[in-house]
């Protein structure tokens, strides 16, 4: 089974702080994906990496960054963490499925991230 | 721009029944839909996928039309029950990798 892995399930930190939030997912998937999910707008892609070292913004970039080091690792970094940024975070990795012919992802847990 | 609508923010139903969910979308040509279960805490999981030029996909109990004229999606849950209960996405592919999803509806089957 894949399994896809976050650091932390609740994460609660104060306006400014740099905050990392770690993604590891074992089934050496190319891509990764960050997003956040907010009651009333769905899930909304912040970055995207078809590779290592790799990255794309995605549809909210604004006030975040990413790294990949390592292709099973993919890190979201809050810069300077503010309190819309309070939010569940989904991580999520894909593979292309030959017998769906198509990209399937899988999921995370997700961390709820708390800034106050 | 892209737009991807589930019209109902939540369903009820009672055990037993066919729940059906609504996906349209806008200002776009798929090549594929793709249907995920989210659980409360829980990242959204893959239940199904239908490609453009098909109009019907099963899997057990779930059933997934795919109308490109109507630009919609219906997914359908017979002899529904208590622990179909969860929310459902549906997201369109934007390219190779990326997905656009739906905001999602909230199922719940009654007992």
């Amino acid at each position: 089974d894949v399994k896809v892995t976050q650091s932390s399930r609740y994460l609660v930190k104060r306006t400014g702080e740099k905050v990392f939030l770690e993604c590891v997912q074992d089934m050496d998937h190319e891509n990764m994906f960050w997003y956040r999910q907010d009651p009333g707008l769905g899930l909304r892609l912040i970055y995207f990496s078809y590779d290592v070292k790799m990255k794309e913004k995605g549809d909210i970039p604004e006030g975040y960054s990413v790294s990949r080091e390592k292709k099973e690792r993919f890190s979201l970094i809050l810069e300077s963490a503010s309190t819309n940024q309070t939010s569940m975070y989904l991580c999520a990795s894909s593979f292309f499925s030959v017998t769906s012919g198509t990209y399937e992802q899988y999921f995370g847990p997700g961390t709820r991230l708390t800034v106050t | 721009s892209q737009k991807i609508e589930q019209n109902s923010e939540a369903l009820n139903i009672q055990e037993g029944k066919t729940a059906t969910l609504t996906c349209n979308y806008t200002n776009y040509s798929p090549a594929y839909l793709q249907w995920y279960r989210q659980d409360p805490g829980r990242g959204p999981v893959f239940l199904l996928l239908i490609r453009e030029n098909e109009k019907e996909k099963r899997k057990e109990r779930l059933k997934v039309t795919f109308d490109t004229t109507l630009k919609q999606s219906l997914f359908h849950i017979t002899a529904s029950q208590p622990a179909d209960s969860a929310t459902y996405l549906c997201a369109l592919d934007r390219s190779n990798y990326k997905l656009t999803f739906g905001k999602g509806t909230l199922l719940t089957v009654n007992p």
